[in-house]
C-alpha cells in the first residue's frame, strides 16, 4: 500500500527566510509525486510534480521540491517565504503504472509571519 | 472560465435526512473524484469514476452514493447512513491517468445539527 507522511503539523516561518515543508513516502516502484496548496474554505491548488528526470522541480509561486529516492522524500522549499504563502500544503503520491488512487498526507500548515 | 463548479457551499442537515452535493465541470476531464477533508486527517477518497455510467468506491465508502450520468456531472449524496457526516467535502477533476494533475472545487461545507 502506498502512503505519505509529513510529519509537521505546523511550520512557522518569518517573512524573508527560506522555508522548507517536509514530505517522506512508501510506494512500490517509482512514485509520481505532487504538492498542492490550500487556502482557508478553499479548494485545493497545484502547485508541483515530480514524474521523472531532474531530482529539483520548479513550480508556481517561486517553490520548488527535491526528490530523493534514497531517502524516499519529496520536501517543498521556497528560498524566501512571504506572508501570503501561509496556507495549508498537501504531499501526495501515486505509484507509476498502478491502479491506484493519489494519496494524500495529513497536511502541513505554513505559517509566515512579519 | 474552465473549472469545477460545487453546490452549495455550506449545507445544514438534520439526522435521519440525505442530502445531495453537486459537482459538475466543463474540463472535458474523464476522472472525476469526491475526498472527504476532516481536520487532521488529510483527504480520504470517497468514490471516483473514471467513465460515464461507471464509478468505483474509494477508501471511505460507506454511507455515501454516488451517480455518474453525464461526464461532466458527479454528484454526492450523503445517506442517513453516515454516521459522522459533518465534513468538508472536496470534487476534483483530472485526466485518467496516474501521472495527472487533479482539479478542484471550492468545497462542499456540510454540518450535521
Amino acid at each position: 500500500a502506498q502512503s505519505v507522511a509529513q510529519p509537521e503539523d505546523q511550520v512557522n516561518v518569518a517573512e524573508g527566510n527560506p522555508l522548507t515543508v517536509k514530505c517522506t513516502y512508501s510506494v512500490s516502484g517509482n512514485p509520481y509525486l505532487f504538492w498542492y496548496v490550500q487556502y482557508p474554505n478553499r479548494g485545493l491548488q497545484f502547485l508541483l510534480k515530480y514524474i521523472t528526470g531532474d531530482n529539483l522541480v520548479k513550480g508556481s509561486y517561486g517553490f520548488e521540491a527535491e526528490f530523493n529516492k534514497s531517502q524516499t522524500s519529496f520536501h517543498l522549499k521556497k528560498p524566501s517565504a512571504l506572508v501570503s504563502d501561509s496556507a495549508l500544503y498537501f504531499c501526495a503520491v501515486i505509484g507509476a503504472g498502478t491502479a491506484s488512487k493519489l494519496t494524500f498526507g495529513t497536511g502541513t500548515r505554513l505559517q509566515v509571519t512579519l | 472560465d474552465g473549472g469545477i463548479t460545487q453546490s452549495p457551499k455550506y449545507l445544514f442537515r438534520k439526522e435521519g435526512q440525505n442530502v445531495t452535493l453537486s459537482c459538475e465541470q466543463n474540463l472535458n476531464h474523464d476522472a472525476m473524484y469526491w475526498y472527504r477533508q476532516d481536520p487532521g486527517q488529510g483527504l480520504r477518497l470517497i468514490y471516483y469514476s473514471q467513465i460515464v455510467n461507471d464509478f468505483q468506491k474509494g477508501d471511505i465508502a460507506e454511507g455515501y452514493s454516488v451517480s455518474r450520468e453525464k461526464k461532466e456531472s458527479f454528484p454526492l449524496t450523503v445517506t442517513s447512513a453516515q454516521k459522522n457526516p459533518t465534513a468538508f467535502y472536496l470534487c476534483a477533476s483530472g485526466q485518467s491517468s496516474g501521472a495527472n494533475v487533479l482539479t478542484f472545487g471550492a468545497g462542499s461545507r456540510l454540518t450535521v445539527l
